[in-house]
């Protein structure tokens, strides 16, 4: 079993819908949350960075954390086609070494 | 400002050749970080270097994969006696002193045939 479980979909939504994008982790150690995005041919980019329990907001991301349940949640609102990615949780337990999802690839159509 | 860079983007190795894969992090960047990602994967932890200090090879996946920095900015990933299963893009990332983030690189594809 994988230390960081996220569904690869395909996700597919029409223009404006809210996206609810998730990861379960089994590492209680784990203590700092983070949420990439990944165009294709490209590098990870940083979206939410979230330590502990508890919610971050960003713009149209929301960012939640449950220790408790082992689980973390990325919310994107009023989605646009520009959101096309694949989106990726990653988690430390505060040093270096980052622990990275499969990712779901996520679609947005016009 | 310049973001992090790797070369080459693509390249092509025969089985059992030796390659060379570069990365240029931000400048002033202490950590540098390698992964690997297979295709449909998420990045996998390689190795960590603290300025020139390699501080963490625990994801290397054999003692055909090194790495170094030999001076703190500059890092090069080799790997000796390609296989198929090495095929995968490689990213680099680096972080300032105070880390909050990875900044990637746009990756190196590695194809070997």
């Amino acid at each position: 079993q994988k230390e960081v479980e996220q569904d690869p979909g395909p996700l597919s939504v029409p223009e404006g819908a809210i996206v609810s994008l998730n990861c379960t982790y089994s590492n209680s150690a784990f203590q700092y949350f983070m949420w990439y995005r990944q165009y294709s041919r490209k590098g990870p980019e940083l979206l939410m960075y979230t330590y502990s329990s508890g919610n971050k907001e960003d713009g149209r991301f929301t960012a939640q954390v449950d220790k408790s349940s082992k689980y973390i949640s990325l919310f994107i609102r009023d989605s646009q086609p520009s959101d096309s990615a694949t989106y990726l949780c990653a988690m430390t337990k505060g040093g270096f070494k980052t622990i990275f999802g499969a990712g779901t690839r996520l679609f947005v159509k016009a | 400002g310049a973001g992090v860079s790797q070369s080459p983007r693509y390249k092509v190795a025969k089985r059992g050749q030796d390659v060379a894969l570069r990365c240029d992090p931000i400048s002033g960047h202490v950590s540098l970080f390698w992964y690997q990602q297979a295709l449909g994967q998420g990045p996998e932890f390689l190795t960590y270097f603290q300025n020139e200090a390699q501080l963490d090879k625990s994801g290397l996946p054999s003692d055909r994969f090194f790495a170094e920095r030999p001076e703190g900015s500059v890092s090069t990933l080799k790997i000796q006696r390609t296989q198929q299963e090495d095929s995968a893009v490689y990213l680099c990332a680096s972080s300032p002193p105070k880390w909050d983030t990875q900044y990637f690189g746009p990756g190196t594809r590695l194809t070997v045939l």
